[in-house]
């Protein structure tokens, strides 16, 4: 089956405030997570990524939390703005082999 | 630097034609993967060329083909079009296989009518 799964389709969120978008994995999958951003017309975009050996990575404005005891990950935007509209997709590279979950459209109201 | 450049951008044909994707990667990048997205499957992995030679392969069936040249320009060829096929076909560059990150293009859209 998939190696990786998202929680939610769409997620609305008020301009400024933090999101949260959630992500499972199988046993299927391998130790490398990586989350990509998809706007509209456009190909995906790296945001942010994280190995089995860590719990936590941050970026800007972007953290990244795994937590392999119930095989979850989730990705946390803090001050959404408009322009982080977008599908977000929580992805396995298998050895260069990208695995997509679903994607989870996140809007954000003015 | 110049980004991963995918032609043609839009195309539409008609069942049972067969179709030439060309995707030309960052300079200095030697890998080069296809996906194909559709609404009902999302995207799914076609195949990996790193160094000329086809290094991973997707489920999907033998009318989906691509190669690699000595440039590390990829192109990717489906024949015997089905209505199934339409979609839109991203390629991916990167330093080496399986590491790094992967920077997609802006992807071809196929209609097959």
């Amino acid at each position: 089956g998939e190696s990786v799964g998202l929680h939610l389709p769409t997620l609305s969120v008020q301009e400024g405030d933090n999101s949260i978008i959630n992500c499972a994995y199988s046993n299927s999958a391998s130790d490398y997570f990586i989350w990509y951003k998809q706007e509209s017309g456009k190909g995906p975009q790296f945001i942010i990524d994280i190995r089995s050996n860590m719990d936590k990575r941050q970026g800007q404005r972007v953290t990244v939390l795994l937590n392999k005891t119930v095989k979850h990950l989730s990705l946390q935007i803090a001050a959404t703005q408009p322009g982080d509209s977008a599908v977000y997709f929580c992805v396995n590279n298998q050895g260069g082999k990208l695995i997509f979950g679903q994607g989870t459209e996140l809007s954000v109201k003015p | 630097k110049a980004g991963v450049t995918q032609t043609p951008r839009y195309l539409i044909k008609t069942r049972g034609q067969q179709v030439t994707l060309s995707c030309s990667p960052i300079s200095g990048h030697r890998s080069v993967s296809w996906y194909q997205q559709t609404p009902g499957q999302g995207l799914q992995f076609l195949f990996e060329y790193f160094s000329e030679t086809q290094r991973n392969k997707g489920n999907f069936p033998g009318r989906f083909s691509g190669r690699q040249f000595s440039n590390s320009r990829s192109e990717m060829n489906v024949s015997t079009l089905e209505l199934g096929d339409s979609a839109l076909y991203l390629c991916a560059s990167s330093l080496g296989q399986g590491a790094g990150e992967l920077f997609f293009g802006e992807g071809s859209r196929l209609t097959v009518l």
